[in-house]
């Protein structure tokens, strides 16, 4: 049981490049949702997903998209990098009812330059 | 924009002693979660507690939540150093079980 895993682990863009995240649940797990964390900003939702083949809008979703294509994976999209998106991302998953705890992943670090 | 505070952002204590962290937090919620953050790792779920609730209890931790301050605590009793990581509070209600965290409180436990 790997739980939440995350690919690659880092990666350095240049500006306008693109590249695809992939987050992989093992739980059966419903819901699905991609953060990122910034230094002194905690962790801000970009995307979530409900059930196989939806998906919705976060809090910064600007600049990025999603997909939900098989209920385990949960793919991040970056179709022109830019320096604003260097962070750090991180996938989580849960069972579909409020208050279920959130599973991460262990972090993809991003850096654009 | 985050939904929660913390206070303090560092926090420096000697193991043996309680650290306590707080949390505010701007609109009305269905529940609040404490995670803790190892340098480096992903986030690992501690303890929940709904707005129904006051207090909740989970070996050395101890949160409260005052829904009519919109604030919670997390005290850890009896620190350890391995108790050294981030620890962010996240509020639960909008729908879709989304999490809106808080800026997180450093908590380095020294030996």
């Amino acid at each position: 049981n790997a739980g939440v895993t995350q690919t690659p682990k880092f990666r350095v863009l240049k500006t306008g490049q693109s590249m695809t995240l992939l987050c992989a649940q093992d739980m059966n797990h419903e819901y699905m949702y991609w953060y990122r964390q910034d230094p002194g900003m905690g962790l801000r939702l970009i995307h979530y997903s409900v059930g196989e083949g939806t998906t919705a809008k976060g809090e910064v979703p600007d600049g990025y998209n999603v997909s939900r294509l098989k209920k385990q994976n949960f793919l991040l999209g970056l179709e022109s990098a830019a320096p604003s998106q260097t962070s750090v991302y991180f996938c989580a998953s849960s069972y579909s009812r409020e208050s279920a705890p959130h599973r991460f992943g262990p972090g993809t670090r991003l850096t654009v330059t | 924009s985050q939904q929660g505070e913390e206070d303090p952002q560092a926090l420096s204590i000697q193991e043996g002693e309680n650290a306590t962290m707080n949390c505010s937090y701007k609109t009305s919620i269905n529940n609040l979660q404490w995670y803790r953050q190892n340098s480096g790792r992903g986030l690992v779920h501690l303890i929940l507690i709904r707005s129904n609730e006051r207090e909740k209890h989970s070996g050395r931790l101890r949160v409260t939540l005052d829904t009519s301050k919109k604030s919670s605590s997390l005290l850890i009793t009896a620190s350890r150093a391995a108790d050294t990581a981030s620890y962010f509070c996240a509020t639960g209600g909008g729908g879709g079980n989304k999490l809106t965290f808080g800026t997180g409180t450093q908590l380095k436990v020294e030996l």
